[in-house]
């Protein structure tokens, strides 16, 4: 199993583009969050989701869209990019409420 | 509200000393979940432990060790005899009812273990 893979590792985005975070899970799970990570702020909520075709916002959802057609697949939209996007990203599921969540290894995002 | 607390930003330890990493949650429910993640220099955040709310047993796991104490909100993780390999950032996280169970990270704790 991959467990969670997600694309790109690396961006860099100018100001006002748009850009698709992909993430995809291979183990069945309903529940996908997506996190944002500034430092010394830990982990954000930005997104999550109990199932596909259900999604709610989090702590930050402003300057971002979901999407959950599929189990696996959790896509996280930047409209706009602004400066205040840059930031590490991770992607996570998990099988039930309570327990433990597997990250992906986070994609780094940087606007200019 | 949901809330944690890693009142330490930074530790700073020489390799096998003991390190104690602090973690104070708030919550009013009394079914909830308390975790504690590593996250290496390399990036990857990687699940340690979880506990839930019924259960006050500490928990060891080799060098590792876990003290629950609902009495004082607390769930503190204890490394031993540290290795240069423990070095990472630390975060403990809380899920519960009132909250739909979605975790509530802290802001996590560094931990620099020197040869």
């Amino acid at each position: 199993n991959a467990g969670v893979t997600q694309t790109p590792k690396f961006r860099i985005l100018k100001i006002g583009q748009s850009m698709t975070l992909q993430c995809t899970q291979d183990m069945n799970h309903n529940y996908m969050y997506w996190y944002r990570q500034d430092p010394g702020m830990g982990l954000k909520l930005i997104y999550y989701s109990v199932g596909a075709g259900i999604t709610d916002k989090g702590e930050v959802p402003n300057g971002y869209n979901v999407s959950r057609s599929t189990t696996e697949d959790f896509p996280l939209r930047l409209e706009l990019a602004a400066p205040s996007q840059t930031s590490v990203y991770f992607c996570a599921s998990s099988s039930r409420v309570g327990n433990e969540q597997f990250f992906g290894p986070g994609t780094r995002l940087t606007v200019l | 509200a949901q809330k944690v607390t890693q009142a330490q930003t930074e530790i700073s330890v020489v390799e096998k000393e003991d390190v104690t990493l602090d973690c104070v949650y708030e919550t009013r429910d009394t079914t909830y979940y308390l975790f504690w993640y590593k996250q290496p220099p390399s990036g990857e955040l990687v699940f340690l432990i979880r506990r839930n709310s019924f259960d006050e047993q500490n928990e060891i796991s080799g060098r590792y060790s876990w003290n629950f104490q609902k009495s004082t909100s607390s769930f503190n993780f204890t490394i031993t005899a540290s290795q240069v390999v423990d070095s990472a950032v630390y975060f403990c996280a809380l899920s519960e009812g009132g909250g739909s169970y979605i975790p509530t990270f802290g802001r996590g704790t560094s931990l620099i273990v020197h040869p």
